[in-house]
């Protein structure tokens, strides 16, 4: 199966800081990349997929990049609405894997 | 407007059967891949199970912790997709969501339903 690394666990940050979440992935995913956000009680919400591109109403402070089997979301100026857990998932081959999450606080 | 709605969750005891089932509305279902994801309480996100549409030959594929235990499978004349869970254990125990999508790209989400297994 395909390990996702993610990375830091958890991450404290002052508003309109930059943030960066890294997942490594165990092998050549190309660009087989999402990410979630999961605020507390409530049903994951995907946010990039294809490693790069935003999903429907995600707003453009959210980037994903990938530097070979490296992938990154990057929140350019962290609102309070973005507090929460963010996760990492490979869609490459089944079965899926996703990172272990990423708890984003306020410092 | 997309909906998916689980139902079937509750307390179970350990070596039991329960089915889950997630009924959906607002899309095409026939033509789209179903998932469960599952969240133990505390825990992180696992995916469970996928089913591919009648274009896929309706394949299904397993996590190796549910594989041999858990069936996924659809009633497209329903737009429902179901996750039959036997032989339950204590770390079966968890929030499971349905979800579409195709290679990990999970758009629409269920609010979940919950699963516990304990005696």
């Amino acid at each position: 199966d395909i390990q996702m690394t993610q990375s830091p666990a958890s991450l404290s940050a002052s508003l309109e800081e930059v943030v960066t979440i890294t997942c490594q992935a165990s092998l050549d995913i190309g660009n087989w990349l999402a990410w979630y956000q999961q605020k507390p009680g409530k049903s994951p919400q995907f946010l990039i997929f294809g490693a790069t591109s935003l999903a429907d109403g995600v707003p453009s402070r959210f980037s994903g990049s990938r530097s070979g089997t490296q992938y990154s979301l990057k929140i350019s100026r962290l609102q309070v609405e973005d507090l929460g857990i963010y996760y990492c998932l490979q869609g490459y081959s089944a079965p899926y894997t996703f990172g272990a999450g990423t708890k984003l606080e306020l410092k | 407007e997309v909906q998916l709605v689980e139902t079937g969750g509750g307390l179970v005891q350990p070596g039991s059967s329960l089915k889950l089932s997630c009924a959906t509305s607002g899309f095409t279902f026939s033509i789209t891949w179903m998932n469960w994801v599952r969240q133990a309480p505390g825990k992180g996100l696992e995916w469970v199970a996928l089913i591919k549409d009648k274009y896929g030959n309706y394949e299904a594929n397993y996590a190796e912790s549910v594989k041999g235990r858990f069936t996924i499978s659809r009633d497209d004349s329903k737009s429902r997709v179901y996750l039959q869970m036997n032989t339950l254990r204590d770390q079966d125990t968890a929030t499971y969501y349905c979800t579409r999508g195709i290679m990990g790209n999970f758009d629409y989400w269920g609010q979940g339903v919950m699963v516990t297994v304990s005696s």
